[in-house]
């Protein structure tokens, strides 16, 4: 059964303290690994697409890597704008299949 | 370029009561994705749309919900007689082509008492 998980649940960080996000996946032929972000009360934002292991993409103080069976969305030197829900999915066939996310937040 | 637009941003029904939710897809966009997200959960596929095909429904409950994206106008998600259950934020996703990044709406918060 094709699934993802993360981890953890949440997250606190210092303003500037750099920390890493995981979502592990299992899925019959990866078509692409999305990441998402979340504010409360609205939909989803798209951030980053990955296709094969060893892929890498940036934005800002975001970096998302790729492996076989997990993926990392590192932040670098957070700020308290950064705090959200961050989610990641998996397309399987026609539909992405989510993870119920990581909620990041960051104080100053 | 406008994005995803949903409305109406908030509904409330009585039970029993049929709810319509409508999805603007992005300009250009032709690919229409439906996904329920209750409290505490995470986001579930519910439906998959071309203009006037549904292509996969495989995550649509088989009783009471509908979902339709005509040649003309907004992609309808029908839920008729709602339940308690039913109370959740819809959101619908368009996408340019089927196996490109999908971009989301704000989302349509049903609550049903």
């Amino acid at each position: 059964e094709d699934q993802v998980t993360q981890s953890p649940e949440a997250l606190r960080l210092q303003e500037g303290e750099s920390s890493s996000l995981n979502c592990s996946y299992t899925v019959s032929g990866l078509r692409g690994l999305f990441w998402y972000r979340q504010d409360p009360g609205k939909g989803p934002e798209f951030l980053f697409t990955l296709y094969s292991a060893g892929e890498e993409k940036e934005k800002e103080r975001l970096k998302a890597t790729l492996t076989k069976k997990e993926s990392f969305l590192h932040i670098t030197a957070p700020k308290p704008e950064d705090s959200a829900t961050y989610l990641c999915a998996v397309q399987a066939g026609t539909a992405l299949i989510f993870g119920k996310g990581t909620t990041l937040s960051v104080s100053s | 370029n406008a994005g995803v637009m949903q409305n109406p941003r908030h509904l409330v029904r009585r039970r029993g009561q049929e709810a319509r939710l409508r999805c603007s897809p992005m300009k250009g966009h032709s690919h229409v994705y439906w996904y329920r997200q209750l409290p505490e959960e995470g986001l579930k596929f519910m439906v998959y749309l071309q203009k006037e095909n549904i292509i996969d429904e495989s995550g649509m409950p088989k009783e009471r919900f509908s979902a339709e994206f005509p040649k003309e106008g907004p992609s309808i998600l029908r839920i008729q007689q709602v339940v308690r259950g039913d109370s959740a934020a819809y959101f619908c996703a368009s996408s340019p082509t089927k196996a490109t990044e999908a971009f989301f709406g704000q989302g349509t918060r049903l609550t049903v008492v």
